[in-house]
């Protein structure tokens, strides 16, 4: 089945702590985003990654950090995480940048920061 | 002006009625405009989508209204089910050469339909 896999799906966490949260697609998709989704502002893009090796900064990037050393995985890094970055985070990837209409979504990661 | 501006914030319909959520945009830039529809607990999932070359796109009930010259697209959900209770996004980005593949989203829509 193909799927977008995000871990963990809660995390609540304190201020300052460092956590990572995994996404893996098994699509084979090169492009690669995060968006993180807030109240009242929809779905704002965070990071991207074109490809392996080849990311760059969506319109949210402060605080956060990508990496994507494997095609199939772009963990989201939260280094000193901050009670501004509470949100449900969402990966998401699709076979390229410019298939915009097969962009397939994780299930979400609501991350409370304490 | 990579904004998408999206309206109503919640909506309440009863079944059977029609369901309209609208969009404005002001980047004509923009050139493909897909509706995603998410229910508690999941992502987004595209639900239909549509380019600027045509003015109405039908999936089933489902049916996107495209108006370039005022910058705006709705979609109406015909013969509203409880089962289509959800939220719902519109979103918006440019496919041209210089995408970044980056959905510019709006602000979304909690429909309830009533039973």
């Amino acid at each position: 089945e193909a799927q977008v896999t995000q871990n963990p799906r809660y995390l609540i966490t304190v201020t300052g702590k460092k956590l990572t949260v995994t996404c893996s697609q098994n699509m084979n998709h090169e492009y690669m985003s995060w968006y993180r989704q807030d109240p009242g502002l929809g779905l704002r893009q965070i990071y991207y990654s074109m490809n392996v090796e080849v990311t760059d900064k969506g319109d949210v990037p402060e605080g956060y950090k990508v990496s994507r050393k494997e095609k199939r995985n772009f963990p989201l890094i939260l280094e000193s995480p901050s009670p501004n970055q509470t949100s449900l985070y969402f990966c998401a990837s699709s076979r390229d940048r410019g298939y915009t209409d097969t962009q397939y979504f994780g299930p979400g990661t609501r991350l409370t920061v304490l | 002006q990579q904004q998408v501006k999206q309206s109503p914030q919640s909506l309440i319909v009863q079944k059977g009625g029609i369901s309209i959520i609208n969009c404005a945009y002001e980047n004509t830039a923009f050139d493909y405009f897909p509706w995603y529809q998410q229910f508690p607990g999941k992502g987004p999932a595209l639900l239909i989508a549509i380019r600027p070359d045509v003015s109405e796109k039908k999936e089933g009930r489902f049916t996107i209204s495209f108006n370039k010259s005022a910058k705006q697209f709705s979609l109406h959900i015909m013969d509203s089910q409880p089962g289509d209770s959800a939220t719902y996004f519109c979103a918006a980005s440019n496919e041209g050469s210089s995408n970044t593949g980056k959905l510019i989203f709006g602000q979304g829509t909690t429909l309830q339909v009533k039973p």
